[in-house]
């Protein structure tokens, strides 16, 4: 089947620490995103890549960093500078042309203790 | 910033009911709408896309008013597994990215 994975889907992290949450795609998609979503809220764009070896900040990128070094992946790192990290993750993914719906994986819960 | 509006919530509708979310945006030069629907504690899922001319999949209605700048979403005959949080989302122009509102609860109850 094809589609987007996160893992793990619960993460718990002391104050400090650095984390990487992953995210893999088979849907042969070029472009990739990263979300942050609290309670209430809407979605919020950390970060997103539309090839591979480039990606660009989206609205809230302190205190995260990702990489996108193959097609399929795309990792977000939490680091120690994110001051309040915990949060609802979520990546997606989207395809070459229009429209420019996205697919989401099932999100990894982060809580900082 | 471009920013997307959406009725607070939540709605709370006996099953059977008629339920209408409205949704205003700013940027006038977005091309591409959608409503996602998400689940308690689940990722987002497109309900639908939104075309110039409306469009209708099932007991769900899109329209959608670029004059305006607006857009609305119709649920006839809700079911129970209706109840959800439903994301007014627009395709930030130029960018490849989605600005999401933050949603309207609906709760239909039997």
């Amino acid at each position: 089947d094809g589609g987007i994975t996160q893992s793990p889907k619960y993460l718990f992290r002391k104050e400090g620490q650095n984390v990487t949450l992953s995210c893999e795609q088979n849907l042969n998609h070029d472009a990739m995103y990263w979300y942050r979503q609290d309670p209430g809220q809407g979605l919020r764009l950390i970060y997103y890549s539309q090839i591979v070896n480039d990606f660009q900040k989206g609205d809230i990128a302190e205190g995260y960093s990702v990489s996108r070094e193959k097609k399929e992946s795309f990792p977000l790192t939490v680091t120690s500078a994110q001051k309040n990290p915990t949060a609802f993750y979520l990546c997606a993914s989207r395809g070459g042309g229009g429209p420019y719906e996205q697919f989401f994986g099932p999100g990894t819960r982060l809580t900082v203790l | 910033r471009k920013e997307v509006e959406q009725d607070p919530g939540p709605f709370n509708v006996p099953e059977g009911a008629t339920v209408a979310f409205n949704c205003t945006y700013s940027n006038s030069a977005s091309q591409s709408f959608f409503w996602y629907r998400q689940d308690c504690r689940k990722e987002p899922k497109l309900l639908m896309s939104v075309y110039s001319s409306g469009n209708e999949d099932g007991r769900f209605t899109a329209q959608l008013n670029r004059a305006s700048q607006y857009i609305s979403l119709l649920i006839r005959d809700s079911k129970l597994s209706d109840s959800a949080t439903y994301l007014c989302v627009v395709e930030n122009s130029g960018y490849s990215t989605l600005t999401f509102g933050k949603g309207t609860m609906l709760l239909v109850s039997p």
